[in-house]
């Protein structure tokens, strides 16, 4: 069964740090781009960041450049997001998301997501 | 960046009537990289149309998309009771690669 696993998400106060995790099953993870795409409630979806499969290349969405980092373990099929310098806007459910192939060639979309972790940044 | 404009914002039918949503670009997108998405309350986002027009594993060919260059379409052709929800489209391009989504149409039960 493919599957994409958040944790990690709480509330935290603004300026702190927060890491979330992303657990992928069912596919093969080493060879799969992953992304992170987040929500604030009540509002539409927000792409945040992009790592490659091996995680040699990484991009990240201006509004968050600098302040996170996206990341990835192969060896244990899991992908993080390290957030640091938190804001009040950060607050969302942040899902991760495996990105859709066809014969090796990249979709420039999501086929499999998961079912979201909460980031509240508050004091 | 591109910008993605989704119409309407509310579209309300009945069951078995017809849906057609709408989402314009700012500037030209590759057909390649322009997706749909259905998210129902509670849910995550399920991928529905990839490419513009192909229908990811799984879904029903009643969801049908199409378009080119600013103006993409995805078209609900009888609508079941699971299919009200909120729909976006996104596209990918540029260099830095970088993904937007429209704002989302809510179709909701008239």
């Amino acid at each position: 069964q493919v599957q994409l696993v958040e944790s990690g998400g709480g509330v935290v106060q603004p300026g702190r740090s927060l890491r979330l995790s992303c657990a992928a099953s069912g596919f093969t993870f080493s060879t799969s781009g992953m992304h992170w795409v987040r929500q604030a409630p009540g509002k539409g979806l927000e792409w945040v960041a992009v790592i490659s499969y091996d995680g040699s290349n990484k991009h990240y969405a201006d509004s968050v450049k600098g302040r996170f980092t996206i990341s990835r373990d192969n060896s244990k099929n899991t992908l993080f997001l390290q957030m640091n310098s938190l804001r009040a806007e950060d607050t969302a459910i942040y899902y991760c998301a495996k990105e859709g192939y066809s014969y090796g060639l990249p979709w420039g979309a999501f086929d499999i997501w998961g079912q979201g972790t909460m980031v509240t940044v508050s004091s | 960046e591109i910008v993605l404009t989704q119409s309407p914002g509310t579209l309300s039918l009945s069951p078995g009537e017809r849906a057609t949503l709408s989402c314009r670009a700012r500037q030209s997108v590759s057909s390649s990289y322009l997706a749909w998405y259905q998210q129902r309350p509670g849910q995550a986002p399920r991928l529905l149309i990839y490419g513009a027009s192909s229908r990811a594993t799984g879904i029903p060919d009643r969801f049908s998309g199409s378009g080119s260059g600013t103006d993409f379409t995805l078209t609900l052709s009888r609508l079941e009771p699971e299919d009200f929800a909120v729909y976006y489209c996104q596209q990918y391009g540029g260099s830095p690669p970088r993904y937007t989504f429209g704002q989302g149409t809510k179709l909701e039960i008239k």
